[in-house]
């Protein structure tokens, strides 16, 4: 069973930081693009970050770029999202998840999800 | 950047009833569009990709079509744990990037 644990999140003030964590289990996570996926409060859905499935190829959303970086551990099968410069309008529910097929991103649509880990920025 | 608008915003449909949403593209993405259903406090669910091909475990109730720029998401008959929201996403950009649609609600009439 696909399983993605979201962890991380939490309060953080205007201009902080936080990373992002997601442990993947179930499948072979070395042979999956991955991304992050945002939704703020009672709207619909954002693509903020994806990677290949080795780490080579990163991609980033306009509304990021420059501030966040995804990254993986494919030894600990862990996807990482370190975000920086954080503004209010990052918060939202931050949500891991896996390409249904190949390694590279962007080919193929999300087939799983996690349940999400909330970032408020707030002063 | 491609933009996808999705129509309507609410659709109120009774029970047993077919609904019909839309997904319009702004510019060509060939068939590379899936439907995600999401419900209160979930995350979503995969329902079609490919614009046509349902996901494991999906109902055939479910149906989509289309292609180019002009999609669409068929229930045939609409059960109770039918209504919840829904979005369409493109993939079919370079450099790669998921854009997905507002959503379209979907409440009991």
């Amino acid at each position: 069973e696909v399983q993605l644990l979201e962890s991380g999140g939490g309060l953080v003030q205007p201009g902080g930081s936080l990373r992002l964590s997601c442990a993947a289990s179930g499948f072979t996570f070395s042979t999956y693009a991955m991304s992050w996926v945002r939704q703020a409060p009672g709207t619909g859905l954002e693509w903020v970050s994806g990677i290949s499935s080795s780490g080579d190829s990163t991609y980033n959303a306009d509304s990021v770029k420059g501030r966040f970086t995804i990254s993986r551990d494919n030894s600990k099968n862990t996807l990482y999202l370190q975000m920086n410069s954080l503004r209010v309008e990052d918060t939202a529910i931050y949500y891991c998840a896996k390409d249904i097929r190949g390694a590279r991103f962007g080919e193929f649509p999300i087939d799983y999800w996690g349940q999400g880990t909330l970032v408020t920025v707030s002063s | 950047d491609i933009v996808m608008t999705q129509s309507p915003a609410t659709l109120s449909v009774s029970p047993g009833e077919r609904a019909t949403l839309s997904c319009r593209a702004s510019q060509t993405i060939r068939s590379n569009l899936a439907w995600y259903q999401q419900k209160p406090g979930q995350a979503p669910r995969l329902l079609i990709y490919g614009a046509s091909t349902r996901a494991t475990g999906i109902p055939a109730r479910f149906s989509g079509s289309g292609s180019g720029t002009e999609f669409t998401l068929t229930i045939s008959s609409l059960q109770s744990e039918d209504f919840a929201v829904y979005y369409c996403q493109q993939y079919n950009n370079w450099p790669p990037k998921y854009t997905f649609g507002q959503g379209t609600k979907l409440e009991i009439k």
